[in-house]
């Protein structure tokens, strides 16, 4: 089945600066990749998706990146506020609605 | 439009009873998943059911079930519940009516406690 790693588990950043995470799939059949944001008490919220016909995507601050080749995709978030401080997950999927989810990364923004 | 909705919200069960949870789907969506979170294992696939049917299964055992209503709505059950079955368990909706992006949006969770 897909294997889904992602990198760091924590990370700080001052306000104002970028953050990115980053993360590797096993199964080359996946072609959809979502990033979730998830707040302290609250399901995951769907912040940008990715297609595997597609090398880049961006909305506003927040962009993703693919690499098909490598299986590599990445989260980047520019000018950093407190309000993006969660839990991001990245996640593959190859079919169907089964989705393989990451580890999750703590984002801190630091005022 | 009302988000996806989840019932209890908390639960508090004894070890060997069992467990149903509610989800209630994004109106006009037909796909709904369930996944388990916990801090150990993080988010994990349970199933998803589409028009009454399970199409996709996780690697959980068998005392973990659902279903799906003809108005898309889905149940989970947990049976013979263990200490380890404490989580947040998440259902997402998909799929809307007409076609379109496929998507999942997430519940709120509803947070299991086995004592």
């Amino acid at each position: 089945g897909e294997n889904v790693e992602q990198h760091p588990s924590t990370l700080s950043v001052q306000e104002g600066d970028s953050a990115v995470i980053k993360c590797t799939y096993s199964d080359s059949a996946s072609n959809y990749f979502p990033w979730y944001k998830q707040e302290l008490g609250k399901g995951p919220q769907l912040i940008i998706d990715i297609r595997s016909n597609v090398g880049e995507k961006k909305d506003q601050r927040i962009a993703v990146t693919l690499n098909k080749t490598a299986k590599h995709f990445s989260l980047h978030i520019t000018e950093t506020q407190p309000e993006d401080s969660a839990v991001y997950f990245c996640a593959a999927s190859g079919g169907y609605q089964k989705v393989t989810f990451g580890t999750g990364t703590k984002l801190q923004v630091i005022p | 439009k009302a988000g996806v909705t989840q019932t209890p919200r908390y639960l508090i069960k004894t070890r060997g009873q069992q467990v149903t949870l509610s989800c209630s789907p994004i109106s006009g969506h037909r796909s709904v998943s369930w996944y388990q979170q916990t801090p150990g294992q993080g988010l994990q696939f349970l199933f998803e059911y589409f028009s009454e049917t399970q199409r996709n299964k996780g690697n959980f055992p068998g005392r973990f079930s659902g279903r799906q209503f003809s108005n898309s709505r889905s149940e989970m059950n947990v049976s013979t519940l263990e200490l380890g079955d404490s989580a947040l368990y998440l259902c997402a909706s998909s799929l809307p009516v007409g076609g379109g992006r496929n998507e999942q949006y997430f519940g709120p969770g509803t947070r299991l406690t086995v004592t």
